[in-house]
């Protein structure tokens, strides 16, 4: 069964600090890892994503860790703000003959407090 | 620039009344579309997904349907609407043919079935 783990299931974190959100994954076929951040009553928006053979990507304040032979990546959210507090999803994607089969975690409901 | 849009953005419809959601795309062409149903404060579960006019995959087996009648036009529909058909509906885009590529999603539908 595909699926992938998100932790933890909510985060507060003070004005400036790190957050940190941690997703394991089991199938060794994915080949892209998008993250996505989501405002109450909105759609999902792309944030930032990596590809298995890359270890770091860094945009701006927010980073992604790749681990290939644990399985698991991570969102870095530095310098964290109060606009950032928001639902966030990894992601795993299967490509399959062209169709992206999206794979998401759970979700981390992320506060940042002043 | 590409755009997703999602209509109605808010529904209230009785039980065993018919639905229909629509999801167009600007600024792309034969695009992978998806649709995706999110339950209040879970993550995204995916319903259909569609690689070209008239072809079309389901995920779950449910009361619900899906159609592509255009490129860039993707329908949900239901002949009789349950109580746990509500959610919040999002339609989402990607770039057709193989390759790792990330998903948009438009504005969502909030459902309620009353």
């Amino acid at each position: 069964q595909q699926q992938v783990k998100q932790s933890p299931q909510s985060l507060i974190v003070q004005k400036g600090g790190i957050s940190i959100i941690n997703c394991a994954y089991e199938n060794t076929a994915f080949d892209y890892f998008p993250w996505y951040q989501q405002f109450p009553g909105k759609g999902p928006a792309l944030l930032i994503a990596i590809r298995p053979d890359v270890s770091e990507k860094k945009e701006g304040r927010f980073t992604i860790s790749f681990n290939k032979s644990a399985k698991q990546f991570s969102l870095h959210i530095m310098d964290s703000q109060p606009g950032d507090s928001a639902t966030y999803f990894c992601a795993a994607i299967l490509t399959n003959f062209g169709n992206e089969k999206l794979t998401f975690g759970t979700g981390t409901r992320l506060t940042i407090i002043p | 620039s590409q755009t997703i849009h999602q209509w109605p953005a808010t529904l209230v419809q009785p039980v065993g009344s018919p639905l229909s959601l629509e999801c167009t795309v600007e600024g792309t062409s034969n695009p992978n579309l998806y649709w995706y149903r999110q339950a209040a404060g879970r993550g995204l579960q995916l319903l259909f997904y569609s690689v070209g006019i008239g072809q079309i995959s389901s995920e779950v087996p449910q009361n619900l349907s899906a159609s592509r009648p255009q490129d860039r036009q993707f329908i949900l529909s239901s002949k009789k609407l349950l109580l746990s058909d509500s959610g919040f509906y999002l339609c989402a885009w990607s770039v057709g043919g193989t390759g790792s590529t990330s998903q948009y999603f438009g504005p969502g539908t909030r459902l309620t079935v009353t």
